[in-house]
């Protein structure tokens, strides 16, 4: 069962274009969304984070996006950048009980210069 | 700060060696989380760790997988006997647990390779 969704597992956008990766989720205990940025050969990177008492996050040219009603967010990237082009990983909590990180299967990126 | 350390960042084994793991936390921090990433199950937790004693191990597949805390700096995974469908890259990362403060630092991963 995942609880976790990310469905679009590659994404091409332009160098210059916003990119806009999404993720749904299904447990509604859930109300940490962190995403992370993956190289090859690398670990996961911390990116940006929202908590569910809030609707959007900024960070930059980094914007997370939370709609609690439909349990989907979005990590839009403007203006997208050759270097953003990674495996980008949603993941989720419910910071009342354990800390464990829920992730998704992540999307592949690739920003076309 | 030199983030999370992992070693080694490649083993290849025969199946029914033991493979030993090792991590290092970023100093300062009090959880440690062990991951498994294959291309089938994605990115999945196996056991994490607070202030060095073992939360939750319900990820780790079966017994031939320990681990171990034994200081706020150091852990390992051990996988006795090794057999190829432990075949994966295992990731460590570290995370400083505060209200409010949920975001875990990763190390760069053992490839393990089991023949």
């Amino acid at each position: 069962d995942q609880q976790v969704k990310q469905n679009s597992p590659s994404l091409s956008v332009q160098e210059g274009r916003i990119s806009i990766l999404n993720c749904d989720y299904t447990n509604s205990m859930f109300d940490y969304f962190l995403w992370y940025k993956k190289y090859p050969a690398e670990g996961p990177t911390f990116l940006i984070s929202i908590s569910s008492i809030k609707d959007k996050n900024e960070d930059g040219r980094f914007t997370v996006f939370l709609n609690k009603s439909a349990k989907h967010l979005s990590l839009h990237i403007v203006p997208s950048q050759p270097g953003d082009s990674a495996v980008y990983f949603c993941a989720a909590l419910a910071s009342g009980s354990a800390r464990q990180l829920t992730f998704g299967s992540g999307t592949q990126l690739t920003v076309l210069p | 700060d030199a983030g999370v350390i992992q070693s080694p960042r490649h083993e290849v084994t025969e199946m029914g060696q033991e493979v030993t793991l090792r991590c290092k936390p970023i100093s300062g921090h009090n959880s440690l989380f062990w991951y498994r990433q294959t291309m089938m199950r994605g990115l999945e937790l196996l056991i994490y760790f607070n202030n060095n004693v073992p939360i939750d191990d319900s990820g780790m597949p079966e017994d031939r997988f320990s681990a171990k805390m034994p200081n706020a700096s150091f852990s390992t995974l051990k996988i006795q006997p090794s057999e190829p469908r432990d075949s994966a890259v295992y990731f460590c990362a570290s995370s400083l647990v505060l209200a409010g403060n949920y975001e875990q630092y990763f190390g760069p991963g053992t490839r393990l390779t089991v023949t």
